[in-house]
């Protein structure tokens, strides 16, 4: 089936840092990405939507200069959290899906922990 | 209104226990349902998809009601290892994705 891979899956570094996600689809191209936050014990939270060859759509809240994203080629979108802060310690999901009506299929996952 | 609206829980109930639950959403044109299952500390993981007819796979069966805007979705004879937190997942038309916070389900011993 649809995989979606993502890397690195634990980051810890100091505060100040610029941390860059990636997410892949491995057998299948995806024009949107979606990139997610989720803090501990709560819901999972739409952050942007990742566009190849176009700029991302950010939901409201989140800041566009803080949260980089890029999505050069069809089968890669890179999150760049950037000068990292304690409170942006938080666990990052990509998802991509194959086409239209079909499933959403998550990476692994991104635990970053900004000390 | 939310896009999409789910009961959050939790929902406690014995092992053998049968628990259903609902997830509404509010853009009649969405064409396409899916429910999810996510574990503590990891990702969402694709449960089932969700037909027009309802489907059922294995202890699962998943609903569609239209007329009402809901899906729903039902676990016969639970077992401990369904514990976990239930997502619904509708994708419109437009690419853009929408989703529920979760529906928490603890299978008890």
């Amino acid at each position: 089936g649809a995989v979606v891979s993502q890397h690195p899956s634990r980051v810890i570094c100091k505060s100040g840092t610029s941390v860059k996600i990636e997410c892949r689809s491995l057998d299948f191209q995806a024009t949107t990405m979606f990139w997610y936050r989720q803090f501990p014990k709560q819901s999972l939270m739409l952050m942007a939507t990742s566009n190849e060859g176009s700029k991302a759509t950010y939901e409201q809240g989140v800041e566009k200069d803080k949260f980089l994203i890029n999505h050069a080629s069809l089968t890669l979108s890179t999150l760049t959290v950037t000068s990292a802060h304690p409170e942006d310690s938080s666990f990052y999901i990509c998802s991509a899906s194959p086409g239209a009506g079909q499933p959403q299929h998550f990476g692994d996952g991104t635990r970053l922990s900004i000390l | 209104r939310k896009e999409v609206e789910q009961d959050p829980g939790p929902f406690n109930v014995p092992e053998g226990a049968t628990v259903a639950f609902n997830c509404t959403y509010s853009n009649s044109a969405s064409q396409s349902f899916f429910w999810y299952r996510q574990d503590c500390r990891k990702e969402p993981k694709l449960l089932m998809s969700v037909y027009s007819s309802g489907n059922e796979d294995g202890r699962f069966t998943a609903q569609l009601n239209r007329a009402s805007q809901y899906i729903s979705l039902l676990i016969r004879d639970s077992k401990l290892s369904d514990s976990a937190t239930y997502l619904c997942v509708v994708p419109p038309n437009d690419y853009k994705l929408s989703f529920g916070a979760g529906t928490t389900v603890t299978v008890r011993a």
